[in-house]
């Protein structure tokens, strides 16, 4: 079991919003940066957004970060097909020394 | 462009040893820290192991520790994993991972490679 929480599945149709979460803790997520991925099975893990929300060249404003306390959240809008992958977050931790990832959730556009 | 390729997967059986290597190109490798980072089947994203820019300085996860060491030449532009006293749950997909000293977590990964522990 994670130590960053993230609910397993989401969901939406083309041109909605989703909203991934994920839940930490003191020593995660609300003392350190929170950053996001993206990954399709059998490829490499494509970094969505780095230091809570902020995005990397080429990635769309369709994603988005943000941070408070322990929790954080990815958003996606106006959904597209491609956006069909595995979504995960990831934070250093200060107590273990380490670096976490969430469990992962995947989302299925409808 | 970043380029980070894993090899020396494979099948291995309980209690054997693997050295995973990751050939980096398309950066100056020496200035980046790095991770292997690992996904079981079915599982998420599963950190494994961290390493510094000079090699000094390594972290492991509780599930390895003991077991696996990273190494790296920057001479050769390469990053290491070598895996003893393997178990069934250390099968997964392995991956690489460069991170920016100014950064916190990675930014480029690698495609994988495949190390299958049975008998």
């Amino acid at each position: 079991q994670s130590v960053l929480t993230q609910p397993p599945s989401a969901s939406g149709t083309p041109g909605q919003g989703v909203t991934i979460s994920c839940s930490g803790s003191s020593s995660n997520i609300e003392s350190n940066y929170v950053y996001w991925y993206q990954h399709l099975p059998g490829t490499a893990p494509k970094l969505l957004i780095y230091r809570n929300n902020q995005r990397p060249s080429g990635v769309p404003d369709r994603f988005s970060g943000s941070k408070s306390g322990t929790s954080a959240s990815l958003a996606i809008s106006g959904l597209r097909s491609e956006d069909e992958a595995d979504y995960y977050c990831a934070a250093r931790d200060d107590s273990l020394r380490t670096r976490l990832f969430g469990g992962g959730t995947q989302l299925t556009v409808l | 462009e970043v380029q980070l390729v894993e090899s020396g997967g494979g099948l291995v059986q309980p209690g054997g040893s693997l050295t995973l290597s990751c050939a980096a190109s398309g950066f100056t490798f020496i200035n980046y820290e790095m991770n292997w980072v690992r996904q079981a089947p079915g599982k998420g994203l599963e950190w494994v192991s961290y390493i510094s820019r000079s090699g000094s300085t390594m972290y492991y996860a509780d599930s390895v520790k003991g077991r696996f060491t990273i190494s790296r030449d920057n001479a050769k532009n390469s990053l290491y994993l070598q895996m003893n006293s393997l178990r069934g749950e250390d099968t997964a997909v392995y991956y690489c991972a460069r991170e920016d000293p100014r950064w916190e977590l990675p930014d480029y990964w690698g495609q994988g490679t495949l190390v299958t522990v049975s008998s």
